[in-house]
């Protein structure tokens, strides 16, 4: 069964660091996610990805935050200077197609640690 | 109010039990509604879509109200198996495809 791999599945970084989250969207899909979990709280929805372009963010999603898709496979979720309060588990996730009944399967998320 | 609201529990039951789970959401304009679960750690998988028919999979029944803005989720004959966290989300159609997720209902079933 295709699923959305992601890399790296854990990530200590420091302080002021950029990281870079990187994710493997199921092959025939057009559509791709970012969603971060604080530890003991709700999944949020930080990006929505399609065409090469941000179809929706969150307003957790400002300037310090950036998407990619570099290749055909790749998507990636790029924070320049991570914060303390970055500390999560990132979820990336894919759709075949944009409709709101559509299924979104999500990835096994990348846990960020910013010491 | 929050977008998406849910007991978060935890509901400790003994197998074989039947549990409920409700979850109200604020906007009128969503869309779509699903449960997920969600195992410790782990990420979110979708349980079943909710229909306004109500729509049954196995042991597990979901429910929409739309007029009362009202989701349910009705798990019969619970397994140890079952033991996890049920998201409700629902999907408001704006472009972007966002899922807005409450913050879960932890079952625990019991022997």
């Amino acid at each position: 069964e295709p699923e959305v791999t992601q890399t790296p599945s854990h990530q200590v970084t420091q302080m002021g660091q950029e990281v870079i989250l990187r994710c493997v969207p199921i092959s025939n899909h057009l559509y791709f996610y970012w969603y971060r979990q604080i530890l003991g709280q709700k999944v949020e929805f930080l990006v929505s990805f399609y065409n090469n372009e941000i179809s929706e963010k969150s307003e957790i999603f400002d300037d310090q935050f950036s998407v990619e898709r570099p290749d055909g496979s790749n998507f990636t979720l790029k924070i320049r200077s991570t914060k303390l309060e970055d500390s999560a588990m990132y979820f990336c996730a894919s759709s075949e197609e944009g409709q709101a009944y559509n299924e979104q399967f999500f990835g096994p998320g990348t846990r960020l640690t910013v010491l | 109010r929050k977008e998406v609201e849910q007991d978060p529990g935890p509901f400790n039951v003994p197998e074989g039990a039947t549990v409920a789970f409700n979850c109200t959401y604020s906007n009128s304009a969503s869309q779509s509604f699903f449960w997920y679960r969600q195992d410790c750690r782990k990420e979110p998988k979708l349980l079943m879509s909710v229909y306004s028919s109500g729509n049954e999979d196995g042991r597990f029944t979901a429910q929409l109200n739309r007029a009362s803005q009202y989701i349910s989720l009705l798990i019969r004959d619970s397994k140890l198996s079952d033991s996890a966290t049920y998201l409700c989300v629902v999907n408001i159609p704006r472009g972007g495809n966002k899922l807005t997720f409450g913050t879960g209902t932890q079952l625990k079933v019991e022997l």
